[in-house]
């Protein structure tokens, strides 16, 4: 059974003030690691795929990472237009079931002026 | 507006009576998902189909659901006497076949069951 856990829950930070986001994973086979952003009542919107370890992928203030167990997403200097759910999902590459992604829980983040 | 469009966005419903959600995927996209979100929880996968093929389903997805895809195009999600366990938030998504598997969702329709 494949799984996603994210830490932590939830985050506060400043303006300003940079940190990093959590993702850990198991799965037999990654096809992919997804990170979405989500807004309170409406559906994810997608950001990054990484495919193999030691793949850094960058977008605005967000960097994503990869390793063979984990992943971080990094935000510098944040704005509190980047206050959101941050949604970790991992897809595998074979053995069934391997179209569907399976998601951790989310990050709630929150940026404060 | 080119992105994957549900309606209808809300529905409030009795607990026995039958809902049906829509999803038109982006155009072009042959590969249509449907999650539900509940809460506090990322989303979990219901179904899948590759054009008008019903690939597969989860256990989640109990007999009181069903799902089509005529023609490959739109899908219609259908909940059978709802009970108050239902009320989630109902995503659909959809990719290209040759895409590097992104999947773009749509704004979802939340269903609340009294």
């Amino acid at each position: 059974e494949d799984q996603v856990t994210q830490s932590p829950e939830a985050l506060r930070l400043q303006e300003g003030e940079s940190s990093s986001l959590n993702c850990s994973y198991t799965v037999s086979g990654l096809r992919g690691l997804f990170w979405y952003r989500q807004d309170p009542g409406k559906g994810p919107e997608f950001l990054f795929t990484l495919y193999s370890a030691g793949e850094e992928k960058e977008k605005e203030r967000l960097k994503a990472t990869l390793t063979k167990k984990e992943s971080f997403l990094h935000i510098t200097a944040p704005k509190p237009e980047d206050s959101a759910t941050y949604l970790c999902a991992v897809r595998r590459n074979s053995g069934g079931s391997n179209y569907k992604l399976t998601f951790g829980k989310g990050t709630l983040l929150t940026v404060n002026p | 507006d080119t992105g994957v469009s549900q309606n209808p966005r809300h529905k409030i419903t009795k607990r026995g009576q039958n809902v049906t959600f829509r999803c038109d995927p982006i155009s072009e996209h042959n590969r249509l998902y449907w999650y539900r979100q509940t809460l506090g929880q990322g989303p979990e996968f219901l179904t899948y189909f590759q054009n008008e093929a019903q690939l597969e389903k989860s256990r989640l997805l109990s007999d009181r659901f069903s799902a089509e895809r005529p023609k490959g195009s739109f899908s219609t999600l259908e909940i059978q006497r709802t009970e108050q366990g239902d009320s989630a938030m109902y995503l659909c998504a959809s990719s290209l076949l040759l895409d590097t598997d992104t999947q773009y969702f749509g704004p979802g329709t939340r269903l609340t069951v009294l």
